[in-house]
C-alpha cells in the first residue's frame, strides 16, 4: 500500500457518459497529480493541485476537469466520454518541497473502459 | 520542449545477471531531477532510484544504480544480481522547474529463470 488511494479500481461506461475519478493522497502531502496512460501514447500528466489550487497543467482535454477539495482529495471529472478515452488513470501525491526532490508517490490507478 | 527517449523496447535477462536499461533526454535546463519507476503486471508504479541533476556522485539502491552523464544527458539503470520480481516495465522520467515528471515510453524487462 503506497498511502495514495484511488478509487474506483475499475470503471466500465458507456460514450458519451461523465465519470468522476477520486484520489486521495499519501498523509502529509499537498500536491496531488493525474497521469493518463495508454497503450499507445505512454503515461501523460494531465494536470496539479496543490493544497486547493490548480498548479500545472499537462495535456489535459477540455472535456476532462479536476479538483482538490480542503482535505486534500482530489477528483478527476471526464465527461462525454470516447472510446479513445479507455485508459488507466493515476494519481500521484508529493511532499512540498523543492520539485521533483522526493519524487512521487502513485496510487495504484483506475483502470476506465469506455464501450 | 523536455523529451525522454528508452530505446530499448524490450530486454531479457537471465537470473543473477547484470542489466542495464538505457535512457537519453534532452532539456534546457541546467536543475533538474531523474528518477526510475518500475511498473510489474500489477501495474502499480514504484520509485526506484532518484537521481539530483547537480550532485556528479551516481545514485545507489541496492542492487539498482545509474550512470549518470550530464553531458551526454545520459540517464542508465544497472540492476545486478537480477532477481524474477524485477520482471517489470521500466520508465525513466525527469522533472524541471517548468515541468512535472515526464516519462519515457518505457522498457519491458523479462527477468528469466
Amino acid at each position: 500500500d503506497s498511502g495514495v488511494t484511488q478509487t474506483p479500481k475499475h470503471l466500465i461506461t458507456a460514450t458519451g457518459q461523465r465519470v468522476t475519478l477520486r484520489c486521495s493522497p499519501r498523509s502529509g502531502d499537498l500536491s496531488v497529480y493525474w497521469y493518463q496512460q495508454s497503450l499507445d501514447q505512454g503515461l501523460q500528466f494531465l494536470i496539479q493541485y496543490y493544497n486547493g489550487e490548480e498548479r500545472a497543467k499537462g495535456n489535459i482535454l477540455e472535456r476532462f476537469s479536476a479538483q482538490q477539495f480542503p482535505d486534500l482529495h482530489s477528483e478527476l471529472n471526464l465527461s462525454s466520454l470516447e472510446l479513445g478515452d479507455s485508459a488507466l488513470y493515476f494519481c500521484a501525491s508529493s511532499v512540498d518541497g523543492p520539485f521533483g526532490a522526493y519524487g512521487y508517490t502513485f496510487g495504484s490507478g483506475t483502470r476506465l473502459t469506455v464501450v | 520542449a523536455q523529451t525522454v527517449t528508452q530505446s530499448q523496447p524490450e530486454m531479457s535477462v537471465q537470473e543473477a545477471e547484470t542489466v542495464t536499461l538505457s535512457c537519453t533526454y534532452d532539456t534546457s535546463e541546467s536543475n533538474y531531477y531523474l528518477f526510475w519507476y518500475k511498473q510489474p503486471p500489477s501495474r502499480q508504479m514504484i520509485l526506484v532510484i532518484r537521481q539530483e541533476a547537480y550532485k556528479q556522485q551516481n545514485a545507489t539502491e541496492n542492487r539498482f544504480s545509474v550512470n549518470f552523464q550530464k553531458a551526454a544527458k545520459s540517464f542508465s539503470l544497472k540492476i545486478s544480481d537480477s532477481q524474477l520480481g524485477d520482471t517489470a516495465m521500466y520508465f525513466c522520467a525527469f522533472e524541471t522547474s517548468g515541468s512535472r515528471l515526464t516519462f519515457g515510453e518505457g522498457t519491458q524487462l523479462t527477468v528469466n529463470p
